[in-house]
């Protein structure tokens, strides 16, 4: 089993759709956890970090449930411009290395 | 934000000579830095984990001889692939952290090197 696993995708949908992504993870030792947009032939992006209590950015919201070690990533009112690819990633902390899912393509169609 | 630069942005080699690739934080002191590889249509491969001034720490299948790591400065990581092979080909992408202390500090990515072994 992964360490981090994330929905295969790809995930197709129209501009202005509402869409959530999922990742788990197994190590129950994790203590940072983040979603990434990675751009075709690009670098990794920080998009936001997800905390315990939830967090929002704009129409982005993260959550997270340590207890079922689940992280979420929601999407609302879907851009042209968030097509790209969306890293899970968890850390263990004290600057240790990160470990990345594989990623879940996002494409948003007109 | 934090800026990390790599360079060069992209190379072509014959089979056989060594490529180095820096990685340089800009604006902060990176205590720890990272190397990826990528592969096209695949996730990132950690390769190794390398601190100021210690040997790096290499996962597990990485050739420590064949990927050399230095990490001279607070700054600078170098990556250099000896000997490269047509396998070597990739997308190659460093990270780094250290802005702030307590765990789980932000990893910023350089802008990567695409490598192409001929």
């Amino acid at each position: 089993r992964k360490e981090v696993e994330q929905d295969p995708g790809p995930f197709n949908v129209p501009e202005g759709a509402t869409v959530a992504f999922n990742c788990t993870y197994s190590n129950s030792a994790s203590q940072s956890f983040f979603w990434y947009r990675q751009d075709c032939r690009k670098e990794p992006k920080l998009l936001m970090s997800v905390y315990s209590s939830g967090n929002e950015d704009g129409r982005f919201t993260a959550q997270l449930n340590r207890a079922s070690q689940y992280i979420s990533l929601l999407i609302r009112d879907s851009k042209l411009s968030d097509s790209a690819t969306y890293l899970c990633v968890v850390n263990k902390g004290n600057a240790g290395k990160s470990t990345f899912g594989d990623g879940t393509t996002l494409t948003v169609k007109p | 934000g934090a800026v990390v630069s790599q360079h060069p942005s992209r190379v072509i080699c014959k089979s056989g000579t060594s490529v180095k690739i820096e990685c340089r934080s800009l604006d902060f002191q990176a205590t720890t830095m990272f190397w990826y590889r990528q592969f096209p249509k695949q996730s990132l491969m950690l390769m190794a984990t390398s601190n100021e001034g210690s040997k790096a720490t290499y996962e597990q299948g990485v050739e420590k001889d064949k990927f050399l790591i230095n990490h001279a400065s607070l700054t600078l990581s170098t990556l250099t692939v000896t000997s490269a092979h047509p396998e070597d080909s990739s997308f190659y992408i460093c990270s780094a952290t250290g802005l702030a202390g307590g765990p789980g500090e932000t990893q910023y990515f350089g802008p990567g090197t695409r490598l192409l072994v001929l």
